[in-house]
């Protein structure tokens, strides 16, 4: 159980183009879905926290603009690149959260989607 | 201050040997801890968590935590080259209004070596 997962596993783009990464909870409801972000050798950065239903909230300095986040359903948020540029490149990972599911804040990740932007 | 902190590492340990992973952390609030391991290229995977002070020993992994001194470990007993892979400790940070966020520290790259 707890399975989370996420599409497209790999993606390749152009410059100026947008892209959606799609994060699912595959057997439960995740009331929050958190992105995270990461770089070559670093550390996961968490970009934004969701819940359904509600605006996102984004950690500081990340622009809201670039990165939409919907979470219109229990089982499904979006992340939206929109105008991709190379710096964007990196790997974007999300987890979902559901208080009901377990006791102790534990965050199921999805698999990750490797973003390239040309 | 950086919230979660990890020696970057890398470290290299021989196989069969005790490899010990330390994390330090700054918000005294926090009541949950995870390691998680990471291979290149891959997700996350939870391997620990931790929520009392003392011992939790699950298999080969033993967690430790001692929230006075805010401090997390991680021991890998008898480590086996498929071992090697970066460590990640985070820590759930409680915010306002029952909001929460998992905080990471930069990771441990621990090779084993056969």
């Amino acid at each position: 159980g707890a399975v989370v997962s996420q599409h497209p596993s790999r993606v390749i783009c152009k410059s100026g183009t947008s892209v959606k990464i799609e994060c699912r909870s595959l057997d439960f409801q995740a009331t929050t879905m958190f992105w995270y972000r990461q770089f070559p050798k670093k550390s996961l950065m968490l970009m934004a926290t969701s819940n359904e239903g509600s605006k996102a909230t984004y950690e500081q300095g990340v622009e809201k603009d670039k990165f939409l986040i919907n979470h219109a359903s229990l089982t499904l948020s979006t992340l939206t690149v929109t105008s991709a540029h190379p710096e964007d490149s990196s790997f974007y990972i999300c987890s979902a959260f559901s208080p009901g599911l377990v006791w102790n804040n534990e965050q199921f990740f999805g698999p990750g989607t490797r973003l390239t932007v040309l | 201050q950086k919230e979660v902190e990890q020696n970057s590492g890398p470290l290299s340990v021989p196989e069969g040997a005790i490899a010990s992973l330390n994390c330090t952390y700054s918000d005294r609030g926090s009541q949950s801890f995870f390691w998680y391991r990471q291979y290149s290229g891959k997700s996350p995977e939870l391997i620990m968590s931790i929520y009392s002070n003392g011992d939790k020993e699950d298999g080969r992994f033993t967690a430790q935590l001692n929230k006075a001194s805010q401090y997390v470990s991680l021991l890998i007993r008898d480590s086996q080259p498929s071992d090697s892979a970066t460590y990640l400790c985070a820590v759930n940070i409680i915010l306002f209004q029952g909001a929460q966020k998992l905080v990471f520290g930069q990771g441990t790259r621990l090779t084993i070596n056969p």
